[in-house]
């Protein structure tokens, strides 16, 4: 079975540029989500969707930062423009349901470097 | 406000050896607490969980303590081999299942052969 797909690895920008991460969740999972996690932290949830509904947005820094999930299924997460802060690692999971009892499966996580 | 804290940044344990985590959390509210491990250049990955109304789970090699009194929880990894080294990170979520976990800032651990 195919894990959580992430997209890219690796992104250095320059700041005030705009940057995109991609996510493919696992097939068959409804819920998907979005975690920052800085150096030396745990990950951080930016925004979950149930379907194409996003359920819980409150951590998401709604003047720079938007996000989509399309027909249910893949999903994007966009900055723009990016600040050097936003330097992390940009976690995407999903899970089956979206009840916080049952396993979240992680993908790779996007490296981002802002200069 | 840190509602899950690992307190230890690091442990380093011999071989064969039992290694434990700790973990201490604030909101009452939390009922259900997990485990993930993370190799560099990868995500998470899910160790084992327990719920509040549990105060242990055993899985293998790996078993998770609460203490519902005391706000803690910890894991025990025996024998502890040098495949364990990692990052491990405890995550905790609510009785309102919104389905957020909120993760503690993670504990390196090191096995040494």
């Amino acid at each position: 079975e195919a894990g959580v797909v992430q997209s890219p690895r690796y992104k250095i920008i320059e700041k005030k540029q705009p940057v995109a991460f991609w996510c493919n969740p696992i097939s068959g999972h409804n819920t998907l989500y979005w975690y920052r996690q800085n150096l030396g932290q745990g990950p951080e949830l930016l925004i979950r969707y149930e379907n194409e509904e996003a359920v819980d947005d409150s951590q998401l820094p709604k003047d720079r930062f938007s996000a989509e999930r399309l027909k249910g299924v893949d999903s994007t997460l966009k900055i723009q423009p990016a600040e050097l802060g936003d330097s992390a690692v940009y976690l995407c999971a999903s899970s089956l349901f979206g009840t916080g009892k049952e396993t979240q499966y992680f993908g790779p996580g996007t490296r981002l470097l802002v200069l | 406000d840190q509602q899950v804290k690992q307190n230890s940044p690091s442990l380093s344990v011999q071989e064969g050896r039992i290694s434990i985590l700790n973990c201490d959390y604030t909101n009452s509210m939390f009922d259900y607490f997990l485990w993930y491990k993370k190799y560099p250049a990868e995500g998470p990955t899910f160790l084992i969980s327990i719920s509040s109304i549990k105060d242990k789970n055993e899985d293998g090699r790996f078993t998770v303590f609460l203490n519902k009194s005391a706000k803690h929880l910890s894991l025990h990894i025996v024998p502890s081999q040098p495949g364990d080294s990692a990052v491990y990170f405890c995550a905790a979520s609510g009785s309102s299942n919104t389905g957020k976990l909120i993760f503690g800032q993670g504990t390196t651990l090191q096995v040494k052969p």
